[in-house]
């Protein structure tokens, strides 16, 4: 079946560093792929998403490709700030079933630091 | 649009009690998902209903959950009775099922935590 895979965490980094959360998925037919953010104490919230291969998302700074080659959706920013810690989920839909259901990895916790 | 409300946010219940908890959709949306998140499991899909119906139940731990759906503006989740591992944060969120094949962006409540002692 549809599966996604995140990277463990807590990643933690410092202040205007690189991030990279790493995201593959296995799916058949051709999925929509999403990154959601939960920030502490609050739903998830959709941060961006691909819909086809090699669409970028991108939102807030954020940035993710959809490679099929790889079946892959990393999620990446150049420089992180404090506000960006929370927990990052990557899902995809089944775009042929239809139902609306969404697939969710496990999620990571990114903590930025000063 | 206000989103999708949840309610109460925070219920705090004896082993043994019933727990009731709320969702509104967002107005137009016809799927609505119920999620249960803890540590331990991390997001987990109780159910899902399209058009009020319900779609897939498996998710469900056991025949102590309950969940209905009796108009397009209203559901529940019901825990009958409780017990402290049903402790989490429940989530709801709403999608529009759209044809073709377009992404289903869900918009999630902020939750219920629920505390069984």
């Amino acid at each position: 079946g549809n599966s996604v895979t995140q990277m463990e965490g807590p990643v933690t980094l410092s202040e205007e560093a690189f991030l990279t959360i790493n995201c593959t998925y296995t799916a058949t037919g051709y999925p929509s792929l999403f990154w959601y953010v939960q920030y502490p104490g609050e739903g998830l919230q959709l941060l961006l998403k691909a819909t086809k291969a090699d669409d970028k998302g991108s939102n807030k700074g954020f940035e993710a490709t959809y490679r099929k080659e790889t079946t892959s959706f990393h999620l990446e920013k150049g420089s992180v700030q404090v506000s960006d810690s929370a927990v990052y989920f990557c899902a995809l839909s089944d775009n042929g079933s239809n139902t609306g259901k969404l697939i969710f990895g496990q999620g990571t916790t990114l903590q930025v630091k000063p | 649009d206000a989103g999708v409300i949840q309610s109460p946010r925070h219920e705090v219940t004896e082993m043994g009690q019933e727990v009731t908890l709320r969702c509104k959709p967002i107005s137009g949306h016809n799927s609505l998902f119920w999620y249960r998140q803890t540590m331990m499991r991390g997001l987990e899909l109780l159910i899902y209903f399209n058009n009020n119906v319900p779609i897939d139940d498996s998710g469900m731990p056991e025949d102590r959950f309950s969940a209905k759906m009796p108009n397009a503006s209203f559901s529940t989740l019901k825990i009958q009775p409780s017990e402290p591992r049903d402790s989490a944060v429940y989530f709801c969120a709403s999608s529009t099922r759209t044809s073709g094949g377009a992404a289903n962006i869900q918009y999630f409540g902020a939750g219920t935590r629920l505390s069984v002692l």
